[in-house]
């Protein structure tokens, strides 16, 4: 198993265009989430979802959006960047029931906003 | 508003040490209290986790204790190695919610031979 993948790695972006973040996961989860890590923040939960075509809002989802089309994927999109968006994202899958918890992140995607 | 909260910010201990990160938290529907190490360039992974029925857990050189009168949990780290050094984030969540994990700030751990 591959686990959850992201891709890009890294990515510049110039500051009013658009991106999608991609993310894929191959432990058949039903639940996947999207965090961004700034220096001194931990991380913050931007957007979740339960199950395909289910998401929902976390703590910071302003400037974001996402969809869930399938089980395996959950692309996050940032339209108009802005330099506040310059952050680590780390999207993360973990299976559903009853006192399972664990969380299996992604390698994460640095994207600088200038 | 930060729901769980850590220190120290860093830490830095002698290899053969004990290494001590705090956690704090104010809501008492948290019922899952992981800590998660990162390597640098890399993803948090679960390192150990506890539930608010005990107060410790142990595996291997790490151990969890929790006091949930005060809302608290620590890691402790025995035995400080090298190769433990890493950034640690406390957690807590809510198994009434899609298991979704509010982190402390982090605490950089460097372990000096």
């Amino acid at each position: 198993n591959a686990g959850v993948t992201q891709t890009p790695k890294f990515r510049i972006l110039k500051i009013g265009q658009s991106m999608t973040l991609q993310c894929t996961q191959d432990m058949n989860h039903n639940y996947m989430y999207w965090y961004r890590q700034d220096p001194g923040m931990g991380l913050k939960l931007i957007y979740y979802s339960v199950g395909a075509g289910i998401t929902d809002k976390g703590e910071v989802p302003n400037g974001y959006n996402v969809s869930r089309s399938t089980t395996e994927d959950f692309p996050l999109r940032l339209e108009l960047a802005a330099p506040s968006q310059t952050s680590v994202y780390f999207c993360a899958s973990s299976s559903a029931g009853q006192g399972i918890y664990e969380q299996y992140f992604g390698p994460g995607t640095r994207l600088t906003v200038t | 508003q930060q729901q769980v909260k850590q220190s120290p910010q860093s830490l830095i201990v002698q290899k053969g040490g004990i290494s001590i990160i705090n956690c704090a938290y104010e809501n008492t529907a948290f019922d899952y209290f992981p800590w998660y190490q990162q390597f640098p360039g890399k993803g948090p992974a679960l390192l150990i986790a506890i539930r608010p029925d005990v107060s410790e857990k142990k595996e291997g050189r790490f151990t969890i204790s929790f006091n949930k009168s005060a809302k608290q949990f620590s890691l402790h780290i025995m035995d400080s190695q090298p190769g433990d050094s890493a950034t640690y984030f406390c957690a807590a969540s809510s198994q009434t919610g899609a298991n979704n994990l509010f982190f402390g700030t982090g605490t950089r751990l460097t372990v000096i031979p």
